[in-house]
């Protein structure tokens, strides 16, 4: 039972454009939620969060949003740059806070 | 400041055989957390230690184990090594009183069962 679903395996943008990743959750207990980002031969590194007391969350040019009633959540870079080119992984962790259920993730190519 | 560090980077194992994968937290961390990551997937959560126990466990059988020294840094043992098992082993440090789910990740064990 997949409790993280992230449906697009991939997803290819022009450099200067929006990138829109896309996570879905089954689990209701889930109330707190992150993205990781990972590029080949390294460990995953956390990104941002997002509490589901807000349904907005900015750093930069990276944004989450979160919508419970659908429970869906969005991750929006802009501008998009070659640099983001890497694998996103949305992530929830249970009550306790030790352990993340990780999406399958969305592999991000940024093309110049 | 070094950050999580694994060892060794690849390993080859052939059926049956047993593996220790090993692991050096950040520094100022005292809890340290294995998943395993197949080729395509994301990374699941195999299980957490802090202050040398087992705190939570994942949906892994017993043929995974692991252990916490004084120093915080961590093993994990895979014994009878099934084709099933070849996977990136990824390591990752915490706070236990950070924020929930904020990990420090490691580069990760290749592990190739043949």
């Amino acid at each position: 039972d997949q409790q993280v679903k992230q449906n697009s395996p991939s997803l290819s943008v022009q450099e200067g454009r929006i990138s829109i990743l896309n996570c879905d959750y089954t689990n209701s207990m889930f109330d707190y939620f992150l993205w990781y980002k990972k590029y080949p031969a390294e460990g995953p590194t956390f990104l941002i969060s997002i509490s589901s007391i807000k349904d907005k969350n900015e750093d930069g040019r990276f944004t989450v949003f979160l919508n419970k009633s659908a429970k869906h959540l969005s991750l929006h870079i802009v501008p998009s740059q070659p640099g983001d080119s890497a694998v996103y992984f949305c992530a929830a962790p249970n009550n306790a806070g030790n352990m993340l259920t990780f999406g399958g993730g969305t592999r991000l190519m940024v093309k110049p | 400041d070094a950050g999580v560090t694994q060892s060794p980077t690849h390993l080859i194992k052939t059926r049956g055989q047993q593996v220790t994968l090993r692991c050096s937290p950040k520094s100022g961390h005292d809890t340290v957390s294995w998943y395993q990551q197949a080729l395509g997937q994301g990374p699941q959560f195999i299980f957490q230690y802090y202050e040398e126990e087992e705190r939570q466990r994942g949906n892994f059988p017993d043929r995974f184990s692991g252990h916490q020294f004084p120093n915080y840094s961590s093993e994990l043992n895979v014994n009878a090594l099934l084709l099933g098992d070849s996977a990136l082993y990824l390591c990752a440090s915490s706070w236990v009183t950070g924020a929930p789910g904020k990990l420090f990740f490691g580069s990760g064990t290749q592990l190739s069962v043949l």
